[in-house]
Order: structure tokens, then C-alpha cells, then sequence
């Protein structure tokens, strides 16, 4: 299963509604997953099944779609959101990720 | 607390054998597979395979197929990624990451710090 993001990159400001799309190459329901990366870093779970905000993530973060067509918004974008955020799909082995939207903070 | 720990820096040479480990504390070991993500310089997130740390089945990718072995040992909590005949492309940063599935989804909740592995003449 392909997954495609977009944009590859992006820069916003501080304040700014953030939106991040992903396309799965075939539906997938709900097996979408987001997870922020920081250079140096492990990634981190921000959102799981599509919708679900793992525990300990900021409710700026949010998620939605089924099938095919998901989204990641960051309804206020803080400084310290900048980094690279990828999906990730769990609906079919092999497991695969998105290519990566890099955020920069203007 | 749950705690993903992996091995150090390595440094190779083409043709030879990497092994990394990644020991688990916070949880029982076998309740959750551990999968292995790879991520060469400067690129995105790439899947590599996983254990179950309960009865050791395995799966690995396509592009590594005959190359990883991974495996568990139960006795002390550890998971171990083996790369074989290893080459320049393989330098990259090698990630363990629990698995936590249930019957309407599956995520990476926690994850190792990362080991680079550097693979150079």
C-alpha cells in the first residue's frame, strides 16, 4: 500500500491553521497513523486510527478520513511544532509510511 | 514506565554483519510484537519487519529479504535486529518500536532512541 503526502514541505506561522494530507494507493478504514519527528529524534505518536489523540499530545492536534483520504491539522500552530510528520499506514503488512512533510515555523 | 533502550553506534565495513539490540522494560515483553524501522540520512521512515516476542514468528520486508534476521530473547527482555552483508546504502539510523494492536487499530506507541549504523571502506 502506497502512501502519499502533501505538501512535502511547508512553512506557517505561529498562530496559523496547519492542514497535512495523506492518500492511501487503496482503502485502508480507519489504520491511519501521524507521528511527529524532531531532528535527532525518535518519531512520536501523535494520532492513531485516523482519529485518536495518543495520550499526552496537545489537543491542537487533530485528525480525520477513512478509505483513502486522511488529514492531520494543527489548528494553532505553536513554535515548538516544527519537524517533520509522517502517516503511517497498519492495515496491511508491509507497514507503510508516508514520505514526510517537513513544517518550518516562519 | 515503558523504555525502549538500543544498542550503541556501529561502524562497518562492507560484506560484514550488524547486530543491534533493543531491550524493553515498563511492560511484559511478550504482550507486543517489536518492529524495526529504518531511516537513512536526510530520508523518511522505512518498515523493516518485526517479532513477536511471544513464539518468535517473524516477517521481514521485501527489500531486506534474506539480508535481517530479527529475533527475541525472552530471558532478558531483548530484541535483536542482524543486517547482513551489509553496504553504503545500509548506513542509516535503525529504530525499535513497539507495536500496540488491537481488533480496529495498530500504532508505534513507544520507540527506541535510534542506533546509527554507519557502514564505510
Amino acid at each position: 500500500i502506497q502512501m502519499t503526502q502533501s505538501p512535502s514541505s511547508l512553512s506557517a506561522s505561529v498562530g496559523d491553521r496547519v492542514t497535512i494530507t495523506c492518500r492511501a494507493s487503496r482503502s485502508i478504514t480507519t489504520y491511519l497513523n501521524w507521528y511527529q519527528e524532531k531532528p535527532g529524534k525518535a518519531p512520536k505518536l501523535l494520532i492513531y486510527a485516523a482519529s485518536s489523540v495518543q495520550s499526552g499530545v496537545p489537543s491542537r492536534f487533530s485528525g480525520s478520513g477513512s478509505g483513502t483520504d486522511f488529514t492531520l491539522t494543527i489548528s494553532s500552530l505553536q513554535a515548538e511544532d516544527f519537524g517533520t510528520y509522517y502517516c503511517q499506514q497498519s492495515y496491511g503488512l508491509p507497514n507503510s509510511f508516508g514520505q514526510g512533510t517537513k513544517l518550518e515555523i516562519k | 514506565e515503558v523504555q525502549l533502550v538500543q544498542s550503541g553506534a556501529e561502524v562497518k565495513k562492507p560484506g560484514a554483519t550488524v547486530k543491534i539490540s533493543c531491550k524493553v522494560s515498563g511492560y511484559t515483553f511478550i504482550d507486543f510484537y517489536i518492529h524495526w524501522v529504518q531511516q537513512a540520512p536526510g530520508k523518511g521512515l522505512e518498515w523493516m519487519g518485526f517479532v513477536d516476542p511471544e513464539d518468535g514468528e517473524t516477517m521481514s520486508a521485501e527489500k531486506f529479504q534474506g539480508r535481517v534476521k530479527v529475533t527475541a530473547d525472552t530471558s532478558v527482555d531483548t530484541v535483536y535486529l542482524e543486517l547482513n552483508s551489509v553496504r553504503s546504502e545500509d548506513t542509516a539510523v535503525y529504530y525499535c518500536t513497539r507495536a500496540f494492536c488491537d481488533d480496529s487499530t495498530c500504532q508505534y506507541d513507544f520507540w527506541g532512541q535510534g542506533t546509527l549504523v554507519t557502514v564505510s571502506s
